[in-house]
């Protein structure tokens, strides 16, 4: 079975300095991969999807992330962070790949942004 | 732009009782989902649904039940709530093959007391 590992509870930034939360997954073949927000009392938003072609991902809000098969990682990453960035993030695989029959979610990331 | 709609943003209710938590789409969305959220633990999947009466059972499904007799509304029940499941509830939708992502509603927010 599939799962995802986010290796970071918390992490706190500094407004301006540039980001990146980790993911790493468990599938056996070519995973699809996801980054959700979630920002407080809300529902999740789609930053940035990857199934196929390009390993380098980008997303809304400036946001890009980079698929690396060998360490299989997906990685967050934003060169330069705004207050309104603090949320709480997700990363997620596909269950069975696709996606059609569920996400199966890391436990997230509570991104602080310090002024 | 889809919307998923969750009629309830906070409900209350006491144990026991017989709770319905509706869901719409309005995106003519062919699959359907409910998780529950709690700190610590990220989203965990409860039921999903491909079609019409279609139900799949997800990763924690003991002590719901879900209902989709059209294809815009997936329904979680929980036939007797327990205080175990005070929770955020969040529903999904997405299309046939989910590659493109799953668009998320806003939550309810129930609290079994």
């Amino acid at each position: 079975a599939q799962s995802v590992t986010q290796p970071d509870i918390h992490i706190t930034v500094s407004e301006g300095a540039s980001l990146e939360l980790r993911c790493n997954y468990s599938y056996g073949a070519t995973p699809y991969l996801f980054w959700y927000v979630q920002s407080p009392g809300q529902g999740l938003q789609l930053l940035l999807k990857y199934f196929s072609g390009d390993t380098l991902v980008q997303g809304i809000k400036g946001f890009e992330a980079e698929f690396k098969r060998s360490q299989s990682s997906f990685n967050l990453r934003k060169p330069s962070v705004h207050w309104s960035d603090a949320a709480e993030y997700f990363c997620a695989v596909g269950k069975g790949g696709g996606g059609a029959d569920g996400l199966t979610f890391g436990k997230g990331t509570h991104l602080i942004i310090q002024p | 732009d889809v919307k998923v709609t969750q009629s309830s943003r906070y409900l209350v209710k006491r144990t026991g009782e017989k709770v319905f938590l509706e869901c719409v789409q309005d995106m003519d969305h062919e699959n359907m989902f409910w998780y529950r959220q709690d700190p610590g633990l990220g989203l965990r999947l409860i039921y999903f649904s491909y079609d019409v009466k279609m139900k799949e059972k997800g990763d924690i499904p003991e002590g719901y039940s879900v209902s989709r007799e059209k294809k815009e509304r997936f329904s979680l029940i929980l036939e007797s709530a327990s205080t175990n499941q005070t929770s955020m509830y969040l529903c999904a939708s997405s299309l046939k093959t989910g590659v493109y992502g799953y668009t998320f509603g806003s939550g309810t927010r129930l609290t079994v007391v």
